[in-house]
């Protein structure tokens, strides 16, 4: 019973194509995220969003357009593919809690991964 | 510029005995560290986690210890079993700061040997 579900798990495409990676969570979640795990191994967060909101953008190309449906999906559309988009991209989701005006959250739980080559 | 860093990327134990993986971080601003663990092909999995209020956490074989002096934390794995092998990932973030903003170190690749 799969928590954090990413399709598809490899996606192979030419330069300049456009493609998407879909994203799915069934825990109840209210905040979903997108990282990219690039060659050298860092773990970058890409987007966060909160019950359908945009949380966090760091400084992602516009090339990157996130969106999610309803709070259970997040999904990432990538336009005019380039070489360096290469990588895998792990979908994250967590639930947020509200304490006196400030935010904490739990854990994050992790998708399985998307490895994108672009040729 | 990396605020989290583990600088061993591999570590290799033998079975039964005492694994040490070590982060550094240089945002005093951090106050919430998590461990995550990997296997190839898979999604990080989130391991065990410690607030800046506390100084060590401990969930079975697992114990994490955060020296905010030194801004150093460690993972300690007693004993070592061979499933434990895979990558260790040090995470950090802010409380009140963008939500779920977690920054991760490289990892360290965690071998134990029967």
């Amino acid at each position: 019973d799969t928590a954090v579900s990413q399709t598809p798990k490899y996606l192979v495409t030419q330069m300049g194509n456009d493609k998407s990676i879909k994203c799915e969570q069934n825990l109840g979640h209210d905040t979903m995220y997108w990282y990219k795990q690039d060659s050298k191994k860092f773990l970058k967060i890409m987007f966060s969003y909160n019950n359908k909101e945009l949380i966090i953008n760091e400084t992602v190309p516009n090339r990157f357009s996130p969106k999610s449906p309803d709070k259970a999906h997040l999904n990432l559309h990538i336009n005019s593919l380039e070489l360096g988009d290469s990588a895998v991209y792990f979908c994250a989701s967590s639930q947020v809690m509200l304490a006196g005006g400030t935010s904490s959250y739990n854990e994050q739980f992790f998708g399985p991964g998307t490895r994108l080559t672009v040729l | 510029d990396q605020q989290v860093k583990q600088n061993s990327p591999s570590l290799s134990v033998q079975e039964g005995r005492i694994s040490i993986l070590n982060c550094d971080y240089t945002n005093s601003m951090f106050d919430y560290f998590l461990w995550y663990k990997k296997y190839p092909a898979e999604g990080p999995t989130f391991l065990i986690s410690i607030s800046s209020i506390k100084d060590k956490n401990e969930d079975g074989r697992f114990t994490v210890f955060l020296n905010k002096s030194a801004k150093h934390l460690s993972l300690h794995i007693v004993p070592s079993q061979p499933g434990d092998s895979a990558v260790y990932f040090c995470a950090a973030s802010k409380y009140g700061g963008s939500q779920g903003n977690l920054i991760f170190g490289k990892g360290t690749k965690l071998s134990v040997k029967p």
